[in-house]
């Protein structure tokens, strides 16, 4: 069965400062993974998602990933964090019947 | 396209009283998802289906809950009665299996905030 796993709940950055998310993932198939961001009383958005192209994905509002299949990971990835950043973040393989599996998701912070 | 709907956006009920989430899938989708987030157990699946028809319900927490997808532009999440701890804020998302393209990926809708006092 497909699992994910998010390192640390919450993540605090300075304003301008790299953001890094982890994620890291457990498939017997190749698998499709996907980040998603969830601003406050919103719905989960699609920020990017990999599905066996290019290794290095680059997502909406500067966010990229990079799927690593010999460390099983998809850590996702900004520069220069924004305090519009500030949001939780989730990390989420396929499944079978087209169903999900999301991580316990990321509150990222970011201060100024 | 307007994306996933639904309705109502928030929801407060009392104790015992019935509640009915309802939402509406993005044109052409063929699965549909509903799912519960709270802070202790975070982001839950409840049931999905595919093409109307009910596929896992094996998240659904008790008989207490309910849903239906009676065509493929509409569904519905029913609690009753309600308690305190059903709580929540609901999802619904949908994903197009058969089109090219989506690879899996689930489309949200903005949620129903449901207090149930």
């Amino acid at each position: 069965a497909q699992s994910v796993t998010q390192l640390g709940s919450h993540v605090s950055v300075s304003e301008g400062a790299l953001v890094l998310l982890r994620c890291n993932y457990s498939s017997s198939v190749p698998p499709y993974l996907f980040w998603y961001v969830q601003y406050p009383n919103q719905g989960l958005q699609l920020l990017l998602k990999y599905t066996s192209a290019a290794t290095l994905v680059k997502g909406i509002n500067g966010f990229e990933a990079e799927f690593k299949k010999s460390e099983t990971s998809f850590h996702l990835t900004k520069p220069s964090a924004h305090m519009s950043d500030a949001a939780e973040y989730f990390c989420a393989v396929n499944n079978a019947g087209n169903m999900l599996t999301f991580g316990g998701g990321t509150r990222l912070m970011v201060k100024p | 396209d307007a994306g996933v709907i639904q309705s109502p956006r928030h929801e407060v009920t009392e104790m015992g009283q019935e509640v009915t989430l309802r939402c509406k899938p993005i044109s052409g989708h063929d699965y549909l998802f509903w799912y519960r987030q709270t802070m202790m157990r975070g982001l839950e699946l409840l049931i999905y289906f595919n093409n109307n028809v009910p596929i896992d319900d094996s998240g659904m927490p008790e008989d207490r809950f309910s849903a239906k997808m009676p065509n493929a532009s509409f569904s519905t999440l029913k609690i009753q009665p309600s308690e305190p701890r059903d709580s929540a804020v609901y999802f619904c998302a949908s994903t197009g299996g058969t089109i090219s393209g989506t690879y899996n990926e689930q489309f949200f809708g903005p949620g129903t905030r449901l207090t149930v006092l």
